[in-house]
């Protein structure tokens, strides 16, 4: 079955800073990559998602980069703000529609003012 | 933008009683309907898939008799869990999808805290 793994863990920037986290996966069938981003008390919030048909998506501070090849995907944010402190995960799946999605096990963002 | 609601958003029970929580898709019908658990600091671990109309699916490990799951709407599913014992405190976050909305949209979670 599919396998994410999520680095790192845990992550510290700077406000203003740029911020990377990075996913791999083992299952060479995933073809949808979501980024969810959860607040502490919260559910988890859709903030960019990028199928396997596309090398780079962007949305304002956010992007994400997929190599199918290697088999990993990357959370991007740039100019970094504290609201932007929550932990974000990962997942990849062969179904969007909720179907066998996995999950990393989740990076904790805290951007210091 | 899709949006679904969980209901309580916290809740407080004595153990040995039952607690229900409802999963509702507000502005679209969810065929589908997952539920998952979340402890401290960790992933969400999924306990079952629920698609309307019929029995749920349960992951291995997870007591379909504890934890009751009834997906009777395109809009609505509830999880009860039963006979609550301390242990059973988590927070518990379901998730909705369709082929009409995708991608998987997650409610806000329910805390449950057993005394």
């Amino acid at each position: 079955g599919e396998n994410v793994e999520q680095h790192p863990s845990t992550l510290s920037v700077q406000e203003g800073d740029s911020a990377v986290i990075k996913c791999t996966y083992s299952d060479s069938a995933s073809n949808y990559f979501p980024w969810y981003k959860q607040e502490l008390g919260k559910g988890p919030q859709l903030i960019i998602d990028i199928r396997s048909n596309v090398g780079e998506k962007k949305d304002q501070r956010i992007a994400v980069t997929l190599n199918k090849t290697a088999k990993h995907f990357s959370l991007h944010i740039t100019e970094t703000q504290p609201e932007d402190s929550a932990v974000y995960f990962c997942a990849a799946t062969t179904d969007n529609y909720g179907q066998n999605f996995v999950f990393g096990p989740g990076t904790r963002l805290s951007v210091l003012p | 933008g899709a949006v679904v609601s969980q209901h309580p958003s916290w809740v407080i029970c004595k153990s040995g009683t039952s607690v229900k929580i409802e999963c509702r898709s507000l502005d679209f019908q969810a065929t589908t309907m997952f539920w998952y658990r979340q402890f401290p600091k960790q992933s969400l671990m999924l306990m079952a898939t629920s698609n309307e109309g019929s029995k749920a699916t349960y992951e291995q490990g997870v007591e379909k008799d504890k934890f009751l799951i009834n997906h009777a709407s395109l809009t609505l599913s509830t999880l009860t869990v039963t006979s609550a014992h301390p242990e059973d405190s988590s927070f518990y976050i379901c998730s909705a999808s369709s082929v009409l909305e995708s991608p998987l949209h997650f409610g806000n979670g329910t805390r449950l805290t057993v005394t």
